[in-house]
């Protein structure tokens, strides 16, 4: 069964600076989500992402996904602290409308 | 437009006692998805709907759970008897026709004592 890997599991970064989220399949994807999460709530879209080498932004965050299509990054520029949250990689188990399965997130912290 | 809608929001009772969980899809959309959410386990799909039809079920843990989808604006998931085990927050998803984006309720947190 496909495997999401993400790394890392948690980050504190200081405002300002810029990270990187990483999200490893064991099998090649046939597209790959990014969502948000902040505790209590629900899961926020973010950025999909179908072809090899395509890559999205969105304000001050750029999702990519490798040209084998088994590994996307995502990454936030001069970071805020409503950055803050889980991040989570899903990908569809098949074409069409398939269940998502995800990466167990990554937990980010902004600090001051 | 309303997003996808979920009730209760948080959802405490005790062993043995049967726990429902209720789904408002987005409007439109035909593809509904139930998933738990666990610390151990991260995020699992437990089943999903196309059409109103269960299509798969296979993550639903045991026949204490069920679930249904009387009409395309509505679906339940139930629990009995529920077991301390299964506290988890419980997300409802939708999604519409191809390849689409799924949307995300805001979840029942469900605690099992």
């Amino acid at each position: 069964s496909q495997e999401l890997e993400q790394s890392p599991q948690s980050l504190i970064v200081q405002e300002g600076k810029n990270l990187t989220i990483n999200c490893t399949s064991s099998k090649t994807l046939y597209g790959l989500y990014w969502y948000k999460q902040k505790y209590g709530e629900g899961l926020i879209f973010l950025m999909m992402l179908q072809k090899g080498g395509e890559e999205k932004s969105h304000e001050k965050i750029t999702a990519k996904l490798d040209e084998k299509k088994q590994q996307s990054s995502l990454h936030i520029t001069a970071s805020q602290p409503s950055h803050a949250g889980i991040y989570l990689c899903g990908a569809p188990r098949g074409s069409g409308n398939t269940p998502l399965v995800f990466g167990k997130g990554t937990r980010l912290s902004v600090i001051a | 437009d309303a997003g996808v809608i979920q009730s209760p929001r948080h959802e405490v009772t005790e062993m043995g006692q049967e726990v429902t969980l209720r789904c408002k899809p987005i409007s439109g959309h035909n593809s509904l998805f139930w998933y738990r959410q666990t610390m151990m386990r991260g995020l699992e799909l437990l089943i999903y709907f196309n059409n109103n039809v269960p299509i798969d079920d296979s993550g639903m843990p045991e026949d204490r759970f069920s679930a249904k989808m009387p009409n395309a604006s509505f679906s339940t998931l139930k629990i009995q008897p529920s077991e301390p085990r299964d506290s988890a927050v419980y997300f409802c998803a939708s999604s519409g026709t191809g390849v689409d984006t799924q949307y995300f309720g805001p979840g029942t947190r469900l605690t099992v004592l």
